[in-house]
């Protein structure tokens, strides 16, 4: 079965400094992977994915992500944070090869500080 | 271009009431999904459909029922409220592995 494990349920940074938010995912086939964004009374925003192209995926907002598949990891990454940034973030494998039913971690909440 | 609707916003129910959660997408999508949201706990797949007439369960299907008679419309049916259905229900719709979600319904069962 398909499962993502978020790592850490709440991330502190300050504004400018590097974020790294942790995923490690198990699956029995070569998966596809998500981050997604929620702001505070918002609904869900796809940041990237991945589907076995380039290991490393650029989202939006300067967001990025590298697949490695020998530690089972899809850590998130942004070289400066922004107040912006603030929000959960959510790792999701596909639970289905068609990529039609996702499995979502537990969330990670980001806060960032001036 | 709206994407995906959900109707109500906010809803309060009593114990043992019965309501359908409205959800709507123009995006001509064939896969939708119900999900909900507790705290802490991520996102659970309740029921999805991978095209009209046809739908399946999800990881937390107890108490819940769907239909889907159209492409567009994917509505989730309490029959009988409980407290542990007080939630955030969200509804997504997807071609194929990127899916679009919509607002989210805030349920609280009293």
């Amino acid at each position: 079965a398909q499962s993502v494990t978020q790592l850490d349920s709440h991330v502190s940074v300050s504004e400018g400094t590097p974020v790294l938010l942790r995923c490690n995912y198990s699956s029995s086939y070569s998966p596809s992977l998500f981050w997604y964004v929620q702001h505070p009374n918002k609904g869900l925003q796809l940041l990237l994915k991945y589907t076995s192209a380039a290991t490393l995926v650029k989202g939006i907002n300067g967001f990025e992500a590298e697949f490695k598949k020998s530690e089972t990891s899809f850590h998130l990454t942004k070289p400066s944070a922004h107040m912006s940034d603030a929000a959960e973030y959510f790792c999701v494998v596909a639970a289905n090869q068609a990529g039609t039913a996702l499995i979502f971690g537990k969330g990670t909440t980001l806060s960032v500080s001036s | 271009n709206a994407g995906v609707t959900q109707t109500p916003k906010f809803r309060i129910l009593k114990i043992g009431q019965s309501m359908t959660l409205q959800c709507a997408q123009d995006m001509n999508h064939n896969y939708m999904y119900w999900y909900r949201q507790d705290p802490g706990m991520g996102l659970k797949l309740i029921y999805y459909s991978v095209g009209a007439g046809i739908t399946d369960k999800g990881e937390v299907p107890n108490g819940y029922n769907v239909s889907r008679s159209t492409t567009e419309d994917f509505p989730l049916r309490l029959e009988l409220a409980a407290p542990s259905q007080t939630s955030v229900y969200f509804c997504a719709s997807s071609r194929d592995t990127e899916a679009f979600f919509g607002q989210g319904t805030r349920l609280t069962v009293v």
